[in-house]
């Protein structure tokens, strides 16, 4: 089984639609993060956590929320979609050497 | 501002030559950088890894060339095979306050002709 999960790895949305993307890991890692891919850009920063109380903003946070529901589990969301936001997703967590390990990603489209 | 300048953005190689992906960073605080290998539809992985202290690391066909003095870093690929094709990234982890978080270059799309 992947050590870092994202659902849905597609979705489909219509502008003004509030979406959720869901990340659950088993690797046991206190700090996990949200990235935007998009092409030419590399992956940007939107939110991390160090752990269910301690959540913070990236350099692209505007028009995201996250939620860290448990230490396995942290959710972005997208209260209001627009096109912009149709982009790559990924979930990474975070290991004690400084690794990351990414999520399979989602990738969203917003029409 | 983007404090890791990867090029080139794309790069097109012949099976059996070498791969040269190059990074260029300013942030002197920098004390970790890793590269990730992405294929399509899948997330980055950890390829390889060094710290500041050595000059140079292999793992097999993948070697990462370090200058301090330039801040510079590169990966290079031997005997570069189709299976290589995958996006690049070059990415630096700061030792000082921001040391949660991964700067990453902008990617290398490589394609390895057969």
């Amino acid at each position: 089984d992947a050590d870092v999960t994202q659902t849905p790895r597609n979705r489909i949305t219509k502008t003004g639609k509030r979406i959720m993307l869901e990340c659950s890991q088993t690797k046991g890692h206190d700090r996990m993060y949200w990235y935007r891919q998009d092409p030419g850009l590399g992956l940007r920063l939107i939110y991390y956590s160090f752990d269910v109380k301690d959540i913070n903003k990236g350099e692209i946070s505007d028009g995201y929320s996250v939620s860290r529901q448990a230490q396995a589990k942290f959710s972005l969301s997208l209260e209001s979609a627009i096109p912009n936001q149709t982009a790559l997703y990924f979930c990474a967590t975070r290991g004690m050497g400084g690794e990351q390990f990414f999520g399979p990603g989602t990738r969203l489209t917003v029409l | 501002q983007q404090q890791v300048k990867q090029s080139p953005q794309s790069l097109i190689v012949q099976k059996g030559g070498i791969s040269i992906i190059n990074c260029a960073y300013e942030n002197t605080a920098f004390d970790y950088f890793p590269w990730y290998q992405q294929f399509p539809g899948k997330g980055p992985a950890l390829l390889i890894a060094i710290r500041p202290d050595v000059s140079e690391k292999k793992e097999g066909r993948f070697t990462i060339s370090f200058n301090k003095s330039a801040k510079q870093f590169s990966l290079h690929i031997m005997d570069s095979q189709p299976g290589d094709s995958a996006t690049y990234f070059c990415a630096a982890k700061d030792s000082g306050g921001s040391n949660y978080k991964l700067t990453f270059g902008k990617g290398t799309l490589l394609t390895v002709n057969p």
